[in-house]
């Protein structure tokens, strides 16, 4: 199954941009990658999910316009641009690595991305 | 669009079972995977489970083979996990997520387990 790599922290002055990464382990460049907004003590909510040629389908409910993703190579990326406070929270990546009536997920470990 | 609402907070003593509880509205639930995912205070997202209603068999991450099991009930569009022999490194809030075009996520239950 892939693993998915992320840096535990990241910061970023408010009204700033910040590039969050996720990398997937050699092998699974082909692989859809779903991120995660979660805010402190709230439950995970999607942001977008991301592969090599971008965004695939639609944001999620309530995400704004300055939420991006990118795609290449083994990294998917989460760009937020004019960081406003709301935007500190953990951001998990996952994707799905089942086949078939098998669903199976994995997760990276998240990054803690700090609004200064 | 698509809620999921999660049973109550549960307190269990090590070694018992507990069964929470995820009921699905305003969405298809049979097509979609359910996955069940916990997460440890200060840990992040770990994945336990999951089944595709039509399909009904669960797969489970091999770290629960044994300990934990995954139903649904497409009568009332509610998934169950029964996570059993819990010990205080179960203590976490467990979540239920329905994820296909896109993902939405429960509220979360948090379990306790403590003698």
């Amino acid at each position: 199954q892939p693993v998915l790599t992320q840096p535990p922290s990241a910061s970023a002055s408010l009204g700033a941009s910040v590039t969050l990464t996720c990398t997937l382990s050699s092998g699974y460049s082909n692989y859809k990658v779903d991120w995660y907004q979660q805010r402190p003590g709230k439950g995970p909510r999607f942001v977008m999910r991301v592969g090599t040629g971008g965004i695939v389908g639609s944001k999620g409910d309530g995400i704004p316009d300055r939420f991006s993703v990118l795609g290449s190579g083994l990294n998917r990326y989460l760009t937020i641009k004019n960081i406003q406070e709301e935007d500190e929270s953990d951001y998990h990546c996952g994707a799905d690595h089942g086949s078939g009536s098998n669903f199976a997920w994995v997760f990276g470990g998240g990054t803690k991305l700090t609004v200064l | 669009q698509v809620q999921l609402v999660q049973s109550g907070a549960e307190v269990k003593k090590p070694g018992s079972s507990v069964k929470v509880s995820c009921k699905a509205s305003g969405g298809t639930f049979s097509s979609y995977a359910i996955s069940w995912v916990r997460q440890a205070p200060g840990q992040g997202l770990e994945w336990m489970g999951g089944i595709i209603p039509i399909f009904g068999t669960a797969n489970y991450a091999q770290k629960f083979q044994g300990r934990v099991t995954i139903t649904t009930d497409e009568s009332t569009s509610t998934a169950y996990m029964e996570l059993s022999s819990l010990r205080s490194e179960d203590t976490a809030v467990y979540y239920c997520a329905q994820t296909g075009d896109s993902a939405y996520w429960g509220q979360g239950t948090l379990v306790t387990v403590s003698s």
